[in-house]
């Protein structure tokens, strides 16, 4: 069974600094990685996916997160971050062959501070 | 491109009521999923449609709660007879079902559910 670990449930940060969500994972098979961000009383979106090729995948507006197969993890980046980022950010894995089902993780609450 | 649709967005019972959602998914999405995401934790599969077949229902506690995706578009999830504990946001999300497609969801706003 596949099962997802959040590190973070509440990440506080001043506007335009780093940030890093972390995300392990645990799978007994290959798997497809996810992060989707909600905003307030909105759904979940897809913010971006780890398929296949590149470890290392980035979003349009400035995330990125590396696949680490060794250390089953798939933490999110981004380098400088923006009051619009303030949202909960929930990391997703798929074992491969699943048809399409995911597991999620408990999510983690980015708060952008001016 | 219309994204997934959901009603109501809100909804108060009492316990032992009984309560519908509705939800249509993008236009030629095969798959549809239905999550329950109770506050504090992460979206939990309650069941999943391949076309109007179940795939997934190992989640769903049968004995109240019931989907059904009758002509392989949209689909409702009902509840009968509602439990405190079931008070959540309950999300439609819908993919294409094509090859790595099928992994990539798309997520209705969710409809929040109190039960008192």
């Amino acid at each position: 069974a596949q099962s997802v670990t959040q590190l973070d449930s509440q990440v506080p940060v001043f506007e335009e600094a780093p940030v890093e969500l972390r995300c392990n994972y645990s799978s007994s098979v290959s798997v497809y990685l996810f992060w989707y961000v909600q905003y307030p009383n909105q759904g979940l979106q897809l913010l971006l996916k780890y398929l296949s090729g590149s470890t290392l995948v980035e979003s349009i507006n400035g995330f990125e997160a590396e696949f680490n197969k060794s250390q089953t993890s798939f933490h999110l980046r981004k380098p400088s971050v923006h009051i619009s980022d303030t949202a909960e950010y929930f990391c997703a894995v798929s074992d491969l062959g699943n048809a399409g089902k995911s597991t999620f993780g408990d999510g983690t609450t980015l708060t952008v501070k001016p | 491109e219309a994204g997934v649709a959901q009603s109501p967005r809100y909804k108060i019972i009492e316990k032992r009521q009984s309560v519908a959602f509705w939800c249509n998914p993008i236009s030629g999405h095969a798959t549809l999923y239905w999550y329950q995401q109770i506050l504090g934790q992460g979206p939990k599969l309650l069941i999943q449609f391949q076309n109007n077949g179940v795939v997934d229902d190992s989640q769903l506690p049968k004995d109240r709660f019931s989907a059904e995706r009758l002509k392989g578009v949209d689909s409702t999830l009902k509840i009968q007879p509602a439990k405190l504990e079931d008070s959540a946001v309950y999300l439609c999300a819908s993919s294409s079902g094509r090859a790595e497609r099928v992994y990539e969801q798309y997520f209705g706003p969710g409809t929040r559910l109190t039960v008192t």
